[in-house]
């Protein structure tokens, strides 16, 4: 259990374009997931939480328009990089929360693969 | 805000011996949680041991243990019997009170080499 994907898990894109990221919990249902961002031998950095249904919340510095979050179901988020430039390749990762009466504790998250974006 | 601290950037041990990675936290909530997570080169996120702060047992899944001291605020984790496979980047997280709504704290994790 507790299996989350995401899509694609490399992807390369041309400056100005945009590139959705999605994150699926493949095996529980989840209230939140949430979005970060690592660079090379660093520790994650949130960017932002996604409550499925309403509007996400970003941390501070992280420019809303530019990473639109959309959390359309339980099992599904999605983190678009709009007009992308060098400056935001990285690496993405998201994880999910389980809901209440999963057989998975509720106040854990679990993490997808990540997705290396590099923008040329 | 609360913090964590990994004071150990990085860590080798022989296989089969035993290693503990230090962790310390701040915060002023008397109820929370702990974790360690392990991230292998692919860079999936594994977790690998998390205990609750109102719970005096320390945590153990089956090779990996923690020594959780509460009121010094120390969370280390023991990997016994270490294993190639070990070798990995080693997060400590903190997570507040409310739970799977609330974001991870990380550290700045610690790189272990289990060495043959």
């Amino acid at each position: 259990g507790a299996v989350v994907s995401q899509h694609p898990s490399r992807v390369i894109c041309k400056s100005g374009t945009s590139v959705k990221i999605e994150c699926r919990s493949l095996d529980f249902q989840a209230t939140t997931m949430f979005w970060y961002r690592q660079f090379p031998k660093q520790s994650l950095m949130l960017m932002a939480t996604s409550n499925e249904g309403s509007k996400a919340t970003y941390e501070q510095g992280v420019e809303k328009d530019k990473f639109l979050i959309n959390h359309a179901s339980l099992t599904l988020s999605t983190l678009t990089v709009t007009s992308a430039h060098p400056e935001d390749s990285s690496f993405y990762i998201c994880s999910a929360s389980p809901i209440i009466d999963q057989q998975l504790e509720t106040d854990t998250q679990y993490f997808g693969p990540g997705t290396r974006l590099t923008v040329l | 805000a609360q913090t964590v601290t990994q004071s150990q950037p990085e860590m080798s041990v022989q296989e089969a011996e035993t290693v503990t990675l230090s962790c310390t936290y701040d915060t002023s909530e008397s109820n929370y949680y702990l974790f360690w997570y392990k991230q292998p080169p692919s860079r999936q996120m594994i977790l690998v041991i998390r205990q609750e702060a109102y719970k005096q047992q320390n945590a153990t899944e089956n090779r990996f243990s923690v020594n959780f001291q509460k009121a010094a605020k120390s969370f280390s984790l023991k990997i016994s019997d270490s294993q190639l496979g070990d070798t990995a980047m080693y997060f400590c997280a903190f997570m507040g009170p409310q739970g799977g709504s609330e974001k991870l704290v990380f550290g700045k994790g610690t790189k272990l080499t289990v060495n043959p």
